[in-house]
């Protein structure tokens, strides 16, 4: 089955860092551009990230610049979202995805929620 | 605040029509393209549209997408209560070089 599963959400406190993975099966994820797309609670969906096929090109939005950096293993079908100086701000699902702006594969999501 | 502008709301009786819009700018849907998305409450989000006007496979042609200038617009015909949603338009902004969306548009179908 073509699928993406999420996982690494955790409570983290403020200041703190979280590592999500994205796990993909049923297809190949080295001939794809991923992202992660977030949502917080009552609010809309925002994209997070963006990396191309091969890894060498990145693209963030501005709030987690300098703080979050995505990456892959086309090795190990993987997806990752490293996630540094953690704000509340950033209490949201966090979706993997597959493609761009015109993604038509999502994972189910894994709550990331920064309290102290 | 959003970079592209949706209605926060619409509403329309099953088996109208309705559409939604999607307004941004010259360096996102002015010169990129648009996809929408339908967001069931507690579903991931499902692609309807892509590139403008194209519609993934198993996506009824009840729904459709156009584009003019820096606007697009998202129909939905022939509305069914299993519709009712939040619908959301995105695209790439090439001076933030980031995708961008909009703040979502819940769907009612009275």
């Amino acid at each position: 089955e073509v699928q993406l599963v999420e996982s690494g959400g955790n409570l983290v406190q403020p200041g703190g860092s979280l590592r999500l993975s994205c796990a993909a099966s049923g297809f190949t994820l080295r001939t794809h551009w991923m992202s992660w797309v977030r949502q917080a609670p009552g609010k809309g969906l925002e994209w997070v990230a963006h990396i191309n096929p091969v890894g060498s090109e990145t693209f963030y939005v501005d709030s987690v610049k300098g703080r979050f950096t995505i990456s892959r293993d086309n090795a190990k079908n993987s997806l990752f979202l490293q996630m540094n100086s953690l704000r509340v701000e950033d209490t949201a699902v966090y979706f993997c995805t597959r493609g761009g702006v015109g993604a038509s594969l999502w994972g189910q999501g894994t709550l990331v929620t920064i309290s102290s | 605040q959003s970079v592209l502008t949706q209605p926060p709301s619409v509403s329309a009786a099953p088996g109208q029509k309705v559409t939604i819009s999607c307004s941004g700018s010259s360096s996102n849907i002015g010169k990129n393209l648009i996809s929408w998305y339908q967001r069931l409450p507690g579903a991931a989000p499902k692609l309807l549209i892509y590139e403008d006007n194209k519609r993934p496979s198993g996506i009824p042609d009840r729904f459709s997408g156009s584009k003019s200038g820096t606007s697009g617009t998202l129909g939905i015909t022939g509305l069914q209560t299993g519709d009712e949603a939040d619908y959301y338009c995105t695209s790439w902004d090439s001076s933030l070089s980031v995708g961008v969306f909009g703040g979502g548009t819940k769907l009612t179908v009275l």
